[in-house]
């Protein structure tokens, strides 16, 4: 069974441009999560997708959405990049993202912000 | 508001003995808990996982144990292996309600196991 798929692997983008990533769950996974990683706030929690639907929602500013397809694929955008938007950005996926559930998580996204 | 912690960013131990991971938590709403593993560049690995109902689960060579009065869990590995040597994270949610797909992430332990 394939894991997470996340893609690019790494990317490197100017302040003001606007970036997507996609994500693909497991098969059968129906809940994809975003996660944001830097060395100062550690993972921090994005979204989360169900049916195409947000559920949840982290602390962010409107800057970072994102989208679900009924393939259950997942797509994060950031627009207007700051230079403390630099990190590694994790997609993973449960079968329903109930808070029993463990999550399994892709490699990551390295965003680079110049 | 660090709801999730690990307070120790570090822990060296020998191949052989016992690895012991700490972590604490101050949100009493948390009542299932997960360790992930990590290495640099690679998203987390699920390690093990405990809901509130328990106070110890085994799976191998990891064992994790939760203290629900003390908001403490710790994670126990033995025999250590170098292979072992990542970043460890201490994870907390909230099995009902809103909580779908957040974990709340401590800030992780680099634990290096020496041959």
């Amino acid at each position: 069974k394939a894991g997470v798929t996340q893609t690019p692997r790494y990317l490197i983008k100017t302040r003001g441009q606007q970036v997507t990533l996609s994500c693909s769950p497991i098969s059968g996974h129906r809940s994809v999560s975003w996660y944001q990683q830097t060395p100062g706030q550690g993972l921090q929690f994005l979204f989360e997708y169900f049916s195409e639907t947000q559920r949840n929602k982290g602390n962010f500013p409107g800057r970072f959405s994102g989208r679900q397809f009924s393939n259950s694929r997942s797509e994060m955008n950031v627009s207007t990049l700051e230079l403390g938007d630099s990190a590694l950005y994790l997609c993973a996926s449960s079968l329903g993202g109930s808070g029993s559930e463990k999550l399994f998580f892709g490699s990551g996204t390295q965003l680079s912000v110049l | 508001d660090q709801q999730v912690k690990q307070n120790s960013p570090s822990l060296s131990v020998q191949e052989g003995r016992i690895s012991i991971l700490n972590c604490d938590y101050t949100n009493s709403m948390f009542d299932y808990f997960l360790w992930y593993k990590k290495y640099p560049a690679e998203g987390p690995t699920f390690l093990i996982s405990i809901s509130s109902i328990k106070d110890k689960n085994e799976d191998g060579r990891f064992t994790v144990f939760l203290n629900k009065s003390a908001k403490h869990l710790s994670l126990h590995i033995v025999p250590s292996q170098p292979g072992d040597s990542a970043v460890y994270f201490c994870a907390a949610s909230r099995a009902g309600g809103t909580s779908y797909g957040k974990l709340t992430f401590g800030q992780g332990t680099i634990l290096t196991v020496h041959p």
